[in-house]
């Protein structure tokens, strides 16, 4: 159980455009899911909080027109990169709350970002 | 806000050779969670720690809460090959800061 998917796995674009990125909670509802952002050898970064149903918490220093987020459903989060730039190449992974005791995080597989 | 550091930055052992990572906060800590992470990979829970100086055992890997519940420690005994990845501590009740990880790598 408490297994989270992203789509697409990786996705390579030209500066200027957007990509969605899609988080899937497959076999409990998610609340609350997790954005983060991790760079190359570094550790991982909160980006923003979605909330579904509201609208996401970002945290300091993350521009939100630029990462948008949407928490359409209990089971879905998405995370927009729009007018992509070369600095924005990244590995993003968005997490869930498991349903279980205590609070522990379920990983999606992540997204690998190149733009070119 | 919240920084968690973790030491060392970087650890190259011997198959077999035991390993040991700390994590350290300057502020108490509510819980301590400790993620691995294989390269390429994504995160995967490992476990959480809650009251002070409490310790935990999962086979090979010892994990320590501190009684100020200010800093962890994760020990893994004779490493294996299995066992490479970057090793993370995190905390937080709902949102987690994660620390600066630890990047373990086996010598067969």
């Amino acid at each position: 159980g408490a297994v989270v998917s992203q789509h697409p796995s990786w996705v390579i674009c030209k500066s200027g455009t957007s990509v969605k990125i899609e988080c899937r909670s497959l076999d409990f509802q998610a609340t609350t899911m997790f954005w983060y952002r991790q760079f190359p050898k570094q550790s991982l970064m909160l980006m923003a909080t979605s909330n579904e149903g509201s609208k996401a918490t970002y945290e300091q220093g993350v521009e939100k027109d630029k990462f948008l987020i949407n928490h359409a459903s209990l089971t879905l989060s998405t995370l927009t990169v729009t007018s992509a730039h070369p600095e924005d190449s990244s590995f993003y992974i968005c997490s869930a709350v498991g349903q279980g005791e205590g609070n522990e995080q379920f990983f999606g597989p992540g997204t690998r970002l190149t733009v070119l | 806000g919240q920084q968690v550091m973790q030491i060392p930055q970087y650890q190259h052992v011997q198959e077999g050779e035991d390993f040991t990572t700390y994590c350290n906060s300057s502020t108490t800590l509510s819980n301590i969670q400790w993620y691995k992470q294989r390269p390429g990979g994504h995160p995967v829970f490992l476990i959480q720690l809650v009251k002070s100086g409490e310790v935990k055992k999962q086979k090979r890997l010892t994990f320590q809460f501190g009684e100020a519940k200010k800093n962890s420690s994760l020990h893994i005994t004779a490493t294996q090959t299995t066992d490479v990845g970057t090793y993370f501590c995190a905390s937080g009740n709902e949102k987690l800061t994660f620390g600066t990880g630890t990047r373990l790598t086996i010598i067969p």
